[in-house]
């Protein structure tokens, strides 16, 4: 199986701080690679997809990079509402894994 | 609109059975590639089987013999047969959408999950 690895596994920001996020693959997984946000009680929602591509109707202040083993997801400028845990997923192979989640928290 | 909508959740014993189903609208769950992720309580998430456009069918290692995938095509309904459930498939089961239709990808569309608690 793909390992998946994040971190930081949690982080405090400042609204309007830069936040990044590292995601580390096991193996090459060229860019299939995917990020997701989950707010508390609530499903996960597609962000960016294939590394870089932004879902529709996500604001542009979220972005990813990355490929082979290393990636990065990055929100431009923190606000209120994106508080929320972030997961990475590669699709390269099955079983698709997830990383473990990174919490966002508000300083 | 296009939405899924999970039902079937619940409370059963260890060694028990329960069927979950995903009610799609505004696609035709036959056309795409469906899965199911789980997520135990205050834990990641993570992938629990997959059926294709094609009808093949994969599942992870951790409940591989036990649970089965499949769709009612006329029901435009995916579902999750769980047989012989252990305490540590407590978790809350979500199905989604592959965001491509004839090749893998990430999960554009998810339902709002249903708990399902293995426990005596």
């Amino acid at each position: 199986d793909i390992q998946m690895t994040q971190s930081p596994s949690s982080l405090s920001a400042s609204v309007g701080d830069r936040v990044t996020i590292t995601c580390q693959a096991s193996q090459d997984i060229s860019n299939y690679l995917n990020w997701y946000q989950q707010k508390p009680g609530k499903a996960p929602k597609l962000l960016i997809y294939d590394a870089s591509n932004l879902e529709t109707g996500v604001p542009s202040r979220f972005s990813g990079s990355g490929s082979g083993t290393d990636f990065t997801f990055t929100i431009s400028s923190l606000q209120p509402e994106d508080i929320a845990t972030y997961y990475c997923q590669q699709y390269d192979n099955l079983p698709r894994t997830f990383g473990q989640g990174t919490k966002v928290e508000i300083k | 609109e296009v939405q899924l909508v999970e039902s079937g959740g619940g409370l059963v014993q260890p060694g028990g059975s329960l069927r979950l189903s995903c009610a799609a609208s505004g696609f035709t769950v036959s056309s795409n590639y469906m899965s199911w992720v789980r997520q135990a309580p205050g834990k990641g998430l993570e992938w629990v089987s997959v059926i294709y456009s094609g009808g093949s069918t994969y599942y992870a290692d951790s409940v591989k013999g036990r649970f089965t995938i499949s769709r009612d095509n006329s029901k435009n309904t995916l579902y999750l047969q769980m047989n012989s459930l252990r305490a540590e498939d407590t978790a809350v089961y979500y199905c989604a959408r592959g965001k491509y239709s004839s090749s893998p990808g990430a999960f554009d569309i998810w339902g709002q999950g249903t708990m399902v608690t293995v426990s005596s």
